[in-house]
């Protein structure tokens, strides 16, 4: 296990398409979170699992996201009815069950283009 | 208040100078603190972490924390052009769940 992997690496997709995105955190990681990054902003939080229960969602997430984990392993974020605003990387992050004294090691991101 | 913030720079330093960079953030009861360098088009990448008053240093990297204050600084020693990065400052909040809240980040520039 080489890290959290993200697929894709990019997507462009044209407005009011539904876009999909995987992440495969690192195996013994039970904690999964999906951030947003905007140029020159640092990563904004949007939601977090913990094994493959949905624990905490960003009150800025709309009704057009979901994201789900279930098995507790890989992870999907989706996007329906895409918009412009929605073009921005997509960092999912993982880490351990012990405590939260330990930081996140991210994916290499998904860079989402909407057209 | 933001829950996490940063001076945006950018900042530049001399080849060879201190780089420092710093944070503070608004939760009085958070307990851990992390450093964040992020290339431009990459993702983050973890440098630092802390989680008592005082200093914490590894290799050219120092962090120091000052809860009373609520700040968490970087100090980065004999910068190289290498260090060219942006550095985010991350908290973990106590009065979330269990996530991490990012600043906005420092763009660092060391001009050779």
């Amino acid at each position: 296990d080489t890290g959290v992997s993200q697929d894709p690496r990019h997507k462009i997709t044209k407005r009011g398409q539904n876009v999909t995105f995987r992440c495969d955190p690192i195996s013994e990681h039970n904690r999964l979170y999906w951030y947003r990054q905007t140029l020159g902003q640092g990563p904004e939080f949007l939601t977090y699992f913990q094994n493959e229960a949905q624990l905490e969602k960003s009150r800025l997430l709309s009704d057009r996201f979901s994201a789900e984990r279930p098995k507790g392993s890989f992870s999907t974020l989706e996007i329906q009815r895409t918009e412009q605003g929605d073009s921005a990387m997509y960092l999912c992050a993982s880490r351990g069950p012990r405590d939260t004294t330990t930081g996140y090691t991210f994916g290499s991101g998904t860079r989402l283009t909407v057209v | 208040q933001k829950e996490v913030e940063q001076n945006s720079g950018p900042l530049s330093v001399p080849e060879g100078a201190i780089a420092s960079l710093n944070c503070t953030y608004s939760d009085r009861g958070s307990q851990s603190f992390f450093w964040y360098r992020q290339y431009s088009g990459k993702s983050p990448e973890l440098i630092m972490s802390i989680y008592s008053n005082g200093d914490k240093e590894d290799g050219r990297f120092t962090a120091q924390l000052n809860k009373a204050s609520q700040y968490v600084s970087l100090l980065i020693r004999d910068s190289q052009p290498s260090d060219s990065a942006t550095y985010l400052c991350a908290v973990n909040m106590k009065t979330s769940y269990d996530k991490v809240i990012f600043g906005p980040g420092t763009s660092l520039s060391v001009i050779p």
